[in-house]
């Protein structure tokens, strides 16, 4: 079993529409989790932390269920320049990053 | 957040060669990671380079096919060693600013 796993998509969705991602992580011990962007030929940006009491950020949401182990980004109001992968991320230990296989948005006019 | 700056940007190396790749920051920083991102693949880590100490290695990953440096609080190298096509990749340094962690822009290399 991966240690982040994420549905690969894509999500193709109209401008305007609410799309929601989800991510299952696998130990339970992990403290720190996080949503990137990356655009193509790009290298990931962070768009967001994710806390356990849930945080916003404009039209992004991000959510942490640990009981479940599954973190979500809920973004509202799609833009076209919403679209690229997503990529859900899990701090282990000593800061080292681990990957999910990332999520494709394409948001369509 | 960090200002992180990488040669080459890209790069296309005959098998058998090897590149050092550099890794600049504008700020000091003590945690400096090397990640490797495969075509169509997410990102996985090669190793932890923190200033002062030997480069720590994930499984999979050997000093002697990736030797890193890392002289000062603001500088890393990476060398990929003797390539081969399955090296083709981009290659991307990220550092610990805070408690969040900031990326290059990656080196793009092709083998062949």
């Amino acid at each position: 079993r991966k240690e982040v796993e994420q549905d690969p998509g894509p999500f193709n969705v109209p401008e305007g529409a609410t799309v929601a991602f989800n991510c299952t992580y696998s130990n339970s011990a992990s403290q720190s989790f996080f949503w990137y962007r990356q655009d193509c030929r790009k290298e990931p940006k962070l768009l967001m932390s994710v806390y356990s009491s849930g945080n916003e950020d404009g039209r992004f949401t991000a959510q942490l269920n640990r009981a479940s182990q599954y973190i979500s980004l809920l973004i509202r109001d799609s833009k076209l320049s919403d679209s690229a992968t997503y990529l859900c991320v899990v701090m282990g230990s000593s800061y080292k990053l681990i990957f999910g296989s990332g999520t494709r948005l394409l948001v369509r006019p | 957040s960090a200002v992180i700056s990488q040669k080459p940007s890209r790069d296309i190396c005959q098998r058998g060669t090897s590149l050092t790749i550099q890794c600049q920051v504008d700020s000091q920083v003590t945690m400096m990671f090397w990640y490797r991102q495969q075509p169509g693949q997410s990102l996985t880590l090669i190793a932890t380079a923190n200033q002062g100490s030997e480069a720590t290695y994930e499984s999979g990953f050997v000093i002697d096919k990736f030797p890193i440096s890392r002289p000062n609080l603001t500088f890393s190298t990476l060398t990929v060693s003797n390539m081969s096509p399955e090296d083709s990749s981009i290659y991307l340094c990220s550092v610990v600013y805070g408690y969040e962690q900031y990326f290059g822009p990656g080196t793009r290399l092709t083998v062949t």
